[in-house]
Formats: C-alpha cells, sequence, structure tokens
C-alpha cells in the first residue's frame, strides 16, 4: 500500500530537549516535504527536498533542520524546541510538480 | 508573494443543499491548483488538479473550476459524509514550494 508514515504520532515533550520527527515514504518519490498546521493560520511549508541531498527552505524554516540522505526517509529535527513549536506537523511526497501524499500527521506538545 | 485566500471559512448546509466554496490565489505563473479534502485527525487528501484557466474537473458530487484569479470546488447534493475541511493549495512556476489557504470547513446536516 502507498503510504507517507511518520513516527511518532503524539509526542509532549520539554523546552530544549532535542526531538526528531521520522517520515519515510514507500512510492519512490523525489520530492518531499514538511509542513505545521496552526489554527488560523493553515498549513505552512518548513522544508521541502526536491531530491536526494537537496534541500530548501519553505516559509517557516526557523528552529528546525532536516535532511535527505536517502530517497525514501525525511526526518525533521528540532534541536532546541521551543513552546512555539507547538504543533501539529505533516510530511507529505510526490513526484516532481505532482499532487503530494500525506501522512497523518504528529502531534507535537513542548511545554 | 504567492498567497491564496479561501472563503467561507465555515459553510453549514442542509443535506441536498448544494453551494460553492472559492478560492481566491495570487501567484507568480501558476504551475498548477490543488484541492484537498481533510478529516478530523487525518492528513490532507487529494482531490482535484487544476492546470489552466477554464480547465473543470469533477468526482461524484464534486467539481472543480478555474479562472486567472480563483478556483470555485461545487459540491451537489451534499451528503453529511461530504462534510470535512476542503484545502486549496498553488505551486508557482517560479518555485518549487506549495502555498496553501487556510480551508473551508464544511458540515452537512442530515
Amino acid at each position: 500500500e502507498a503510504q507517507v508514515t511518520q513516527n511518532p504520532r503524539y509526542l509532549i515533550t520539554v523546552t530544549g530537549k532535542k526531538l526528531t520527527v521520522t517520515c519515510s515514504q514507500n512510492m519512490n518519490h523525489e520530492y518531499m516535504s514538511w509542513y505545521r498546521q496552526d489554527p488560523g493560520l493553515g498549513l505552512r511549508q518548513i522544508y521541502y527536498s526536491m531530491n536526494v541531498e537537496v534541500t530548501d527552505k519553505g516559509d517557516v524554516p526557523e528552529g528546525y533542520k532536516v535532511s535527505r540522505k536517502e530517497k525514501r526517509n525525511f526526518p525533521l529535527i528540532l534541536e532546541s524546541p521551543s513552546p512555539n513549536q507547538t504543533s501539529l506537523y505533516f510530511c507529505a511526497s510526490s513526484s516532481a510538480y505532482q499532487p503530494q501524499h500525506f501522512g497523518d500527521g504528529t502531534r507535537l506538545s513542548i511545554l | 508573494e504567492d498567497q491564496v485566500t479561501q472563503s467561507p471559512e465555515a459553510l453549514r448546509l442542509q443535506e441536498g443543499e448544494s453551494s460553492s466554496l472559492n478560492c481566491s490565489y495570487t501567484v507568480s505563473g501558476l504551475r498548477g491548483l490543488f484541492w484537498y479534502r481533510q478529516d478530523p485527525g487525518k492528513g490532507p487528501e487529494f482531490l482535484f488538479t487544476l492546470y489552466s484557466a477554464g480547465e473543470e474537473k469533477e468526482k461524484e458530487r464534486l467539481k472543480a473550476t478555474l479562472t486567472k484569479k480563483e478556483s470555485f470546488l461545487h459540491i451537489t447534493a451534499p451528503k453529511p459524509e461530504d462534510s470535512a475541511t476542503y484545502l486549496c493549495a498553488v505551486q508557482s512556476y517560479t518555485g518549487n514550494q506549495f502555498y496553501f489557504g487556510t480551508g473551508t470547513s464544511l458540515t452537512v446536516i442530515p
């Protein structure tokens, strides 16, 4: 089954404790992306990757890091999380310029 | 700057009462406009892609249309299972980013 898998689905943590949210896709897609979704602000793109070893900033990259060492994986790293990064996060993948397939989201709470 | 605005924010319809959702956009060269459906606790699910003004796509009770400035998602004779948030997104030729609107929350009452 074609899917985008995010882990964990839920996480409560504390300010400053480094965390990684993993994202994996099994569709051999070149394009992968991370979004955060906040009430009233909609989905905003954090980082995206056009292919292995190619990443670019989206609209809200501050406080986040990504890497694309393999085509199927695109982890989101918060090196020193802060409460304003409490949000619902989605990973997505697609072939170039095609509609994106989304994961089921990671709800992150930073105290 | 690329931008997407959706209206209304929320819409309540009686079952069978047809209506339209609006997505207005400004983009420096439209590569594609995308409609998604999002159910609570789930990721967005792809519905349609539109590429050029005048294009239309249909799927069951949904029909998407595109002009040079906006797109409409028409819902004909909706059913309660059509209740969801509908999202619009654009991608421009000048970049590889996607820009999403804040969505329309649709509730269909039996």
